[in-house]
């Protein structure tokens, strides 16, 4: 799988826009782009996917550049609860049921 | 829907007892399953692919005599540590692949403590 870039973390304010960057600038064309978060002593959970247009759903929004290279998970309002590391990850969709390699992730904190 | 458990949630074993950890997807069948380990501050690494009815695949330098999986149903994948020692001390975690959603669903992972 293509390698992802993220920073290894960033800071919100509690209520603000959160906007994660991922660089994935070997991303294949049959790449998804998937976005999972892993909170404290948890296991990850799924955010969002996508392959070339932009997504939404009741968790997030994905922008995904024009060129695919980078993409950004964007958060609406941060809230306490979503300080948590998260993951970028590139998944061939030929590989449906392939496994997932996590990188490093970013660790997102939230101040009230 | 798409749930997965894990069981037990946090273990404590002395050095050399065997250990057990249950995976179950609670609402839906997983052909593949996978084992993950998480050493603190570290990411997420891929110890192993399980599918039901065959050999799990293990990844490079995962010993698959000491880290026993077992996929015998749809909804069941175990991963038994045999003769655990302090240095497989570590946060165990399963996924489980749901084709209609081209996904893969975390379990809550598994805190085993070796002493």
């Amino acid at each position: 799988d293509a390698k992802t870039t993220q920073p290894n973390s960033m800071e919100s304010n509690e209520e603000e826009p959160v906007h994660l960057p991922c660089n994935h600038s070997t991303i294949s064309g049959t790449d998804y782009i998937h976005w999972y978060r892993q909170l404290p002593s948890q296991g990850p959970e799924y955010v969002i996917h996508g392959l070339t247009s932009n997504v939404n759903n009741r968790m997030a929004s994905l922008a995904i550049a024009e060129d695919r290279k980078s993409s950004t998970l964007i958060l609406h309002r941060a809230t306490l609860r979503d300080a948590a590391v998260y993951y970028c990850i590139l998944r061939d969709r030929t590989n449906a049921g392939n496994m997932l390699t996590f990188g490093g992730g970013t660790r997102l904190m939230v101040k009230p | 829907g798409a749930v997965v458990s894990q069981h037990p949630s946090r273990v404590i074993c002395k050095s050399g007892t065997s250990v057990k950890i249950e995976c179950r997807s609670l609402d839906f069948q997983a052909t593949t399953m996978f084992w993950y380990r998480q050493f603190p501050k570290q990411s997420l690494m891929l110890m192993a692919t399980s599918n039901e009815g065959s050999k799990a695949t293990y990844e490079q330098g995962v010993e698959k005599d000491k880290f026993l999986i077992n996929h015998a149903s749809l909804t069941l994948s175990t991963l038994t540590v045999t003769s655990a020692h302090p240095e497989d001390s570590s946060f165990y975690i399963c996924s489980a692949y749901l084709p209609s959603y081209n996904e893969q669903f975390f379990g809550p992972g598994t805190r085993l403590t070796v002493l």
